[in-house]
């Protein structure tokens, strides 16, 4: 069965700091991966969304980015961290655009 | 935009009985729609999903309900348990991404 991971549970970070969260899956080959932002009372934001190794689209201008340097890991960064940043960030995987996707435990930011 | 949105922000039923949330969508030419059950502090969990060809759909303890004419999502929970209190929400997709609701909390009295 396939699992998806993602580190660290928790992060307070200072403004203006480096951002980095892994997000990896198991048990399965070239999955489709997306990193959305759940702020509270919000519905799910898309971020990113890659359908292979560094293949990335970008849905929100931001000052976020993402990698995919191999196939079942996903990364979200940021060089300079705002306070509008904090948020649920989480980790997602898929067969296919138009199918089902399976969410992380995600990460919970905090930017101080 | 998409919009997709649930009717009531909160729902409160007593255990045993059963719960329906529901969530209204604007796209006509989405096609599939998932329901997805978050508890606090984790990443949602897919509960069951459904396509625009069908519509009613069942899984263990929910059904979910699709009215295209007025596009309108339904989640019914039989017999609904203390475990199923969580945020719940719809999601639709019209070929190549999702929109997700803003969610409907839950809260099963015991």
């Amino acid at each position: 069965s396939q699992t998806i991971h993602q580190w660290p549970a928790t992060l307070v970070q200072p403004v203006g700091s480096p951002l980095s969260l892994e997000c990896t899956v198991e048990g399965t080959s070239n999955p489709n991966l997306y990193w959305y932002r759940q702020a509270a009372g919000r519905g799910l934001q898309l971020l990113f969304y890659s359908v292979g190794i560094g293949q990335i689209s970008s849905e929100v201008p931001q000052n976020l980015s993402a990698s995919r340097p191999q196939d079942r890991q996903f990364i979200l960064s940021s060089k300079k961290l705002l306070l509008s940043d904090s948020g649920f960030y989480l980790c997602a995987w898929g067969f296919n655009l138009a199918y089902e996707q399976y969410f992380g435990p995600g990460t919970r930011l905090t930017v101080t | 935009g998409e919009s997709v949105g649930l009717h009531l922000p909160t729902l409160s039923v007593q255990e045993g009985d059963n719960s329906i949330i529901n969530c209204a969508y604007s796209n006509s030419a989405s096609d599939y729609f998932i329901w997805y059950k978050q508890e606090s502090g984790k990443g949602p969990q897919f509960i069951i999903d459904i396509r625009s060809n069908m519509d009613k759909r069942q899984g263990q303890r929910v059904t979910v309900l699709l009215n295209k004419t007025v596009k309108h999502l339904s989640l019914q929970i039989a017999a609904t348990q203390p475990g199923d209190s969580a945020v719940y929400f719809c999601a639709e997709n019209t070929g190549n991404q999702f929109y997700f609701g803003t969610g409907t909390s839950l809260t099963v009295i015991p």
